[in-house]
């Protein structure tokens, strides 16, 4: 069953572009949504996080919008770079249990 | 300071061996989570593990695969009986204690199951 469905699968920006990426979740006892970043034959790296009570959080070019209604949550990646090209995982997890439930992950790449 | 680290890089072996990979957790770090990731996959939760309790296995797919933390530190993901399904990259993290500390992955290993 999965708990987490992201989209798309792939995206194709221009440098200086905005890159969206979605996801929404099912179980409602969800409370905290990361998302991570991850380079070919690295393991993934937390990017940035937001809980429930904010409906967006913004650290430098990445923004997450957060709509609890909808049970869903995007990341917008503003002024995209080469750099940023990599996969981009949603997650979710519970107080009941610290294990992140992920999304199927985006394949970004950004042309120059 | 040190990060994740996992052993090996990358594994082949084949079908119906037995097969150990290691993490090595950030120190201090008292918990310890495997995942796993097939090909063009999202990451599977397998089985984590906090301080002294009993570990959650809610997430191992089969009695084929266990796990064990010795000394609250290095963990060991064993796969009985391997099948060409079980190839993937087995990834590793570790947090600080508490709900919602960011976890840190290690690189993976890549199993190969022929």
């Amino acid at each position: 069953q999965q708990q987490v469905k992201q989209s798309p699968q792939s995206l194709i920006v221009q440098k200086g572009g905005i890159s969206i990426i979605n996801c929404a979740y099912e179980n409602t006892a969800f409370d905290y949504f990361p998302w991570y970043q991850q380079f070919p034959g690295k393991g993934p790296a937390l990017l940035i996080a937001i809980r429930p009570d904010v409906s967006e959080k913004k650290e430098g070019r990445f923004t997450i919008s957060f709509n609890k209604s909808a049970k869903q949550f995007s990341l917008h990646i503003m002024d995209s770079q080469p750099g940023d090209s990599a996969t981009y995982f949603c997650a979710a997890s519970w107080n009941a249990g610290n294990m992140l439930t992920f999304g199927g992950g985006t394949r970004l790449m950004v042309k120059p | 300071g040190a990060g994740v680290s996992q052993s090996p890089s990358n594994k082949v072996t084949e079908k119906g061996k037995d097969v150990e990979l290691r993490c090595d957790p950030i120190s201090g770090h008292t918990a310890l989570y495997w995942y796993r990731q097939s090909l063009g996959q999202g990451l599977e939760f397998l089985i984590y593990f906090q301080g002294n309790s009993a570990p959650d296995k809610s997430g191992l797919p089969s009695d084929r695969f266990s796990a064990e933390r010795t000394g609250g530190s290095v963990s060991t993901l064993t796969i009985q009986r391997t099948q060409q399904e079980d190839s993937a990259v087995y990834l590793c993290a570790s947090s600080l204690p508490g709900f919602h500390n960011e976890q840190f992955f290690g690189p993976g290993t890549r199993l190969t199951v022929l």
